[in-house]
């Protein structure tokens, strides 16, 4: 089974500056993808960047992209020129390679709380 | 831009009474996902339906809860009889196909409490 941890709980920057937020998983898989995904408050689940463990290259999404250490089954999430409407629960997330049906779950953290500061 | 509907968007009840959840998917979506988030903690999925078939409810508690897709397009989610541990936001998510990674969308969620 696939185990994702985010060990920081709670985490806040200000406006503009850039922040890391970590996320560490465990798999026996060599085929995966890895998300981040962002929940605003009271607003529903929005991806925010996806990476395929095949390709070396880090993803990036505007200001958003990724640090992935494939070795060290390391998935951290950079947020550059950080706004307020950056302000949400960010949940890394795993989800098996699979060609058939089901196995398509995501297998999430418990998510970091991170606030931006005006 | 077409979104995951769902309702109700709160719902209290008391004990060993039954609920259930409505999720519309996003048009066209064949896959359509149930998932539990308890307070604090990240989702995770009680059942998976491809079309109006269940792929994957092996995280269903089964003696209480039931799920169906039944034309393969919206999706009730139900609890009978509802307990104190069923508390928690109930999401619906929607994927276009399955497989390869493909984003899933997600819904508002339905937060249930069991008082």
């Amino acid at each position: 089974a696939q185990t994702v941890t985010q060990s920081q709980p709670e985490m806040s920057v200000q406006e503009a500056e850039t922040v890391t937020l970590s996320c560490t998983y465990d798999t026996s898989e060599n085929n995966y993808y890895l998300f981040w995904y962002k929940q605003p408050p009271s607003r529903q689940m929005i991806l925010v960047i996806r990476q395929e463990a095949y390709k070396q290259q880090n993803a990036t999404e505007n200001r958003f992209s990724v640090n992935f250490q494939k070795a060290a089954k390391s998935f951290s999430l950079k947020i550059s020129d950080s706004q307020l409407g950056d302000t949400a629960m960010y949940f890394c997330a795993f989800m098996k390679h699979a060609a058939n049906f089901g196995n398509e779950k995501l297998t999430f953290g418990t998510g970091t709380r991170l606030t931006i500061i005006p | 831009e077409a979104e995951v509907a769902q309702s109700p968007r709160y719902k209290i009840t008391e004990k060993s009474q039954a609920v259930a959840f409505w999720c519309d998917p996003i048009s066209g979506h064949a896959t359509l996902y149930w998932y539990r988030q308890i307070l604090g903690q990240g989702p995770e999925l009680l059942v998976q339906f491809q079309d109006e078939s269940v792929v994957d409810d092996s995280q269903l508690p089964k003696d209480r809860f039931s799920a169906e897709r039944l034309k393969g397009v919206d999706s009730t989610l139900k609890i009978q009889p509802a307990e104190l541990g069923d508390s928690a936001m109930y999401l619906c998510a929607s994927s276009l196909v399955s497989g390869f990674g493909n984003e899933q969308f997600f819904g508002p969620g339905t937060r249930l409490t069991v008082l």
